[in-house]
């Protein structure tokens, strides 16, 4: 079946380097969130999309992070400058719309060396 | 903002009903509470999620109070498949967040 799908699965990269990671949401998904989760810790809330209005971006935590999604579909987050703190598991979520059930992807698992 | 509070952790003998408490005391009265459950280094998969009423699917049930500031998750006949992290949500305020928290880890014992 199709589903979020995630890439890279897993990404380590030096201190100070760009990073992109993508999200494919399932097809006619009309919401679309980013999450990050460290070690043992729950879910932090990054960013959500719905449909063609203007992300919500209240959730990132500096201005080394952005996103984008393409034609309400697709979606990059990409982060500038990486940090050591910036390692961890990055999740994206879809749904068919702001009130129903999120489905997730597996993430991806960023290492800044 | 709402928020939720859930268990450390639990212990569930397996074929026992696995029964997870959820406190959302400050949930909007036109929020779900949705739960997940996580193994590791797996996303978070989707089991149940209610309003007002009770609700059972194949994975669980899930029993909301008449106030709706507290929940259950019922794993009817826990398996050791069931051991994960689970996840009572409810979104915060009137924006869009989402807030997880820590959890509870269950763990089915043989």
């Amino acid at each position: 079946g199709a589903g979020v799908s995630q890439s890279p699965s897993n990404k380590v990269t030096e201190k100070g380097k760009d990073v992109e990671l993508r999200c494919d949401p399932i097809s006619g998904h009309t919401a679309l969130y980013w999450y990050r989760q460290s070690l043992g810790q729950g879910l932090e809330f990054l960013i959500y999309f719905q449909g063609n209005s203007a992300p919500d971006k209240s959730g990132l935590p500096s201005d080394r992070f952005s996103a984008e999604r393409t034609g309400g579909s697709v979606s990059t987050l990409t982060i500038q400058r990486t940090q050591q703190e910036d390692s961890a598991v990055y999740l994206c979520a879809s749904s068919r719309d702001r009130d129903q059930p999120q489905h997730f992807g597996d993430g991806t698992r960023l290492s800044i060396l | 903002d709402a928020k939720t509070t859930q268990p450390p952790s639990m212990d569930c003998a397996e074929g026992r009903a696995a029964n997870l408490p959820c406190n959302h005391s400050t949930i909007s009265g036109n929020e779900y509470v949705y739960w997940y459950r996580q193994i590791h280094s797996q996303g978070p998969q989707y089991i149940i999620h209610g309003l007002k009423n009770n609700e059972t699917n194949e994975m669980a049930s899930l029993i909301i109070t008449e106030d709706r500031k507290s929940s259950t998750l019922i794993l009817p006949h826990a398996t050791l498949r069931d051991t994960a992290v689970y996840y009572c949500i409810v979104r915060v305020a009137a924006g869009n967040q989402f807030y997880f928290g820590t959890g509870t880890s269950l763990t089915v014992i043989p």
